[in-house]
């Protein structure tokens, strides 16, 4: 099984802010990685495929890079819609979610 | 657009089945992976399994003994039952549609449903 790691697990971060969250996996995947955003009570949506590729209507301030093992998910400019738990999946090998990282207000 | 919606039981008791379906609503079942994940209280989303609409199943290795998907093309709808449940059950579960094979990763996803396993 494939196993996915984030880090940090919590991240206090201010409006404006450039905030980056890195996800690894156990074994290589490729470019087959997705990026969610959760907010309290909702499901997640997606925000990045295949590693970098924004989904339709997501802000140009999120972005994604990575391949491999090692992946990252920046946030440009944090807004205050940004404040949520973000989670990578992977989905080389059917789909595992690493377990996600809080981004709360400094 | 295509919309998701979960339905079954909010309360299992231990030992027994937990059942859920999701119906696929604006669009078309056919032709699609449909995932189901779940989600405890304040903990990470846990992937269970997917079901192709050709019935084509994979599930995740730790919960593969008591997991079994089941789709009806003609209702739109698909299905997960989940045997011998446990405390450890209690989650919300929500549906999704899985277009991971096609390089894009799940991208509608139902609003999810609690489930609480209790006698």
């Amino acid at each position: 099984d494939i196993q996915m790691t984030q880090s940090p697990s919590t991240l206090s971060a201010s409006v404006g802010d450039r905030v980056t969250i890195t996800c690894r996996a156990s074994q290589s995947i490729s470019s087959w990685l997705a990026w969610y955003q959760q907010k309290p009570g909702k499901a997640p949506k997606l925000l990045i495929y295949k590693a970098s590729s924004l989904e339709s209507g997501v802000p140009s301030r999120f972005s994604g890079s990575g391949s491999g093992t090692e992946f990252t998910l920046t946030i440009s400019s944090l807004q205050p819609d940004d404040f949520a738990t973000y989670y990578c999946q992977q989905y080389n090998s059917y789909a595992a979610f690493g377990q996600g990282t809080k981004v709360e207000i400094k | 657009q295509v919309q998701l919606q979960e339905s079954g039981p909010g309360l299992v008791k231990p030992s027994e089945t937990l059942s859920l379906t999701c119906t696929v609503s604006g669009g078309s079942i056919s032709s699609y992976y449909w995932s189901w994940i779940r989600q405890p209280a304040g903990k990470g989303l846990e992937w269970i399994g997917r079901i192709y609409t050709s019935g084509s199943t994979n599930y995740n290795p730790s919960l593969k003994s008591r997991v079994t998907m089941s789709v009806d093309t003609s209702k739109n709808q698909f299905s997960l039952k989940l045997s011998s449940v446990t405390a450890a059950d209690t989650a919300v579960y929500y549906c999704a549609r899985d277009l991971s094979t096609l390089g894009y990763g799940m991208d509608v996803w139902g609003q999810g449903t609690t489930v609480t396993v209790s006698s």
